[in-house]
Parts: C-alpha cells; structure tokens; sequence
C-alpha cells in the first residue's frame, strides 16, 4: 500500500491552521495510520496512532482524522517549534510535507 | 524509561554488509516488534521491515527481498538488521523503532552505514 502526502512543503505563519493530507492507494483499516514528526537531526517523533490518538506528550493543537484511504492531520494553531517535516505511514511512509516559516 | 540504542556508525565497501544492533531496555522485549527505517541524506523516512520480539513473524518492504535479514536475541532483548550486497545507495541513516500494530512509539539514535562509491 502507497502513501502519498499532499502538498510537500507547507508555508505558514506562526498562529495559522496547518492541514495534512495523506492517501493510501487502496483503504486501509485507519488503526493502523500513524503521524510521525521529524525535525533535522532529530529520530522521528509519534505523534498520532490509530489515525486520530494523540501519543503520550503530544499537545491538543495536534489533531487527526480520516478512514479508508484519506487521512489528514491537523495543527491548529502553529507554534514556532512545530516547523519540521510530517510524515504518515502505515508499513511504508508518505514521501513527507516539510512545514517552512513564512 | 524505554530505551533503544544502536550500535555505531559503519563504513563499508561497495558489495559488503553491514550488521546494525539496537540494543533495549526498559520493556518486555517480547511483547514488541521492532521495525526499521532508514533515511538518505536529505531525503524521506523509508521503512525497511518488521520483526516480531519473538522472531516467530516478520516481513520485509519489497524493494529488501532477498537482501535483508532481520533477527532478535531475545536473551539480551537485541533487534538485528542486516543488509548484504551494498552499494552507494544504501548510504543512509538507519533506525531501529518499537512496534505494536503498525504504531512506532520509541525510536533509537539511529545508526549512520556509509557506502562509499
């Protein structure tokens, strides 16, 4: 199954609503959808399990949804450490959607 | 507190394999998979396989076949990776990641394999 993240890079404002999309090329059971945050030089971080669980830790501006093949993750409001890159998978990744400072 | 930690970085020569060790603590080894996940310099995260604690399952992403084996020893709570016939694509940062139902909650420091060209 394909992962496919729309759109690659994201330029936002500190403050504004940033929206994720991810597509699976075929559905999926969304439990097994899982977001991941990654800054430079950083391990990836869990943000989201079960495609809309927050992990432990993780703030309530964070947010996900979706089933079957559409997924989205949703930052509310972004605040300045939230610039990084986001990635969703299930077994393979989403090429990824890189978050820049506008 | 979980723990992952991987074994060192490597150079290897063009054909060679490389062996990478991610060493836990802090859990039931065997109530865990671990899966793998590497990342090109300046590129995405790609995943590699997984492998049950147990070892009785695993499963490898198909671009692997054929050239990855995924062991654990559960006597020291150890996940192995092994990649054989290297080239310089296989230049990479290479994680190992606990894993229960598709849900990769802790993540080791990751472990640089450069392959020279």
């Amino acid at each position: 199954i394909v992962m496919t993240q729309s759109p690659a890079t994201l330029s936002l404002s500190p403050g504004e609503r940033a929206t994720f999309s991810c597509r699976a090329s075929q559905s999926v059971d969304s439990s097994q959808i899982s977001w991941y945050q990654q800054k430079p030089g950083q391990a990836p971080r869990l943000l989201i399990y079960g495609a809309s669980t927050r992990a432990t830790g993780i703030p309530a501006r964070f947010s996900g949804s979706g089933s079957g093949t559409d997924f989205t993750l949703t930052i509310s409001s972004l605040q300045p450490e939230d610039f990084a890159v986001y990635y969703c998978q299930r077994d393979l990744f989403g090429g990824g959607t890189k978050v820049e400072i506008k | 507190q979980v723990q992952l930690v991987q074994s060192g970085g490597e150079v290897k020569k063009p054909g060679a394999s490389v062996k990478v060790s991610c060493k836990t603590s802090g859990y039931t080894f065997v109530n865990y998979g671990i899966s793998w996940v590497r990342q090109a310099p300046g590129q995405g995260l790609e995943w590699m396989g997984w492998i049950g604690g147990d070892s009785r399952d695993v499963g490898y992403a198909e671009k692997f076949y054929g050239r990855v084996t995924m062991t654990t020893d559960t006597s020291t709570s150890t996940a192995y990776m092994e990649l054989r016939s290297l080239t310089s694509d296989d230049t990479a940062l290479y994680y190992c990641a606990r894993d229960i139902h598709y849900v990769r909650d802790v993540w080791g420091q990751g472990t640089m394999v450069t392959v020279p060209s």
